[in-house]
């Protein structure tokens, strides 16, 4: 168990739909990172935030945004879902200063 | 940019049978390198990390990588397969400034003959 904890676990919707992901970080880490992993694409970094700012963005779509809050929390918002966006979505958090990062279970969307 | 390549999407060994997975990174500033382990159904697992300092790491479960600059290489191995360690394996890379977001390769399967 990381100390990363993410919810929910699975999710499945329609296309167009939108949805949440909600994501704790460890004790005490205040970085938040967002990465997608899909067949076709692997492992891709998505947003960071630290301390609830956004520090970082990647292969980021319009259609997704991300946000912290001030209990340091994260969530990861997907709007006007395609069948593309059906991928495990993972969180993960680190301490500043230190660069690996613990990650969560994951959330599973399917998009139908 | 920085990139990795992870040298084979599946590798099968023998159980007891070293592991050799391999990892080439690029990158235009030292980097630091990293072996995360994903078994079924799970999120992924610091297996070690290399930042600064002595080049060969030992990480959890017996296995251990070795920076080599010269050869801008991180290959992870273990001495002796156990069947316990069939998953994916995913090397990654971060550079050093403000953000410490990771790049990844594409994995190796690892499977463990019995």
């Amino acid at each position: 168990d990381s100390g990363v904890t993410q919810t929910p676990k699975h999710l499945i919707t329609a296309t167009g739909q939108r949805v949440t992901l909600r994501c704790s970080p460890r004790s005490g880490d205040l970085s938040v990172y967002w990465y997608q992993q899909s067949l076709d694409q692997g492992l891709q970094f998505l947003i960071q935030y630290y301390n609830g700012e956004e520090r970082a963005k990647g292969n980021i779509l319009e259609r997704f945004s991300a946000q912290q809050f001030p209990d340091l929390h994260s969530e990861l918002n997907l709007s006007s879902l395609e069948l593309g966006d059906s991928a495990l979505y993972f969180c993960a958090s680190s301490v500043e200063g230190a660069r690996e990062q613990f990650f969560g279970p994951g959330t599973r969307l399917t998009v139908l | 940019a920085q990139s990795v390549t992870q040298l084979g999407s599946h590798v099968s060994v023998s159980e007891g049978a070293l592991v050799l997975l391999r990892c080439n990174y690029s990158s235009s500033v030292p980097p630091y390198l990293f072996w995360y382990v994903q078994y079924p159904n799970q999120g992924l697992q610091l297996l070690l990390k290399y930042t600064t300092g002595a080049t060969l790491v030992k990480g959890i479960n017996g296995f251990e990588a070795e920076f080599k600059k010269s050869e801008t290489s991180f290959h992870l191995t273990k001495p002796s397969a156990h069947m316990s360690d069939a998953a994916e394996y995913f090397c990654a890379v971060s550079r050093s400034g403000n953000t410490g977001k990771l790049i990844f390769g594409q994995g190796t399967t690892l499977q463990v003959k019995p």
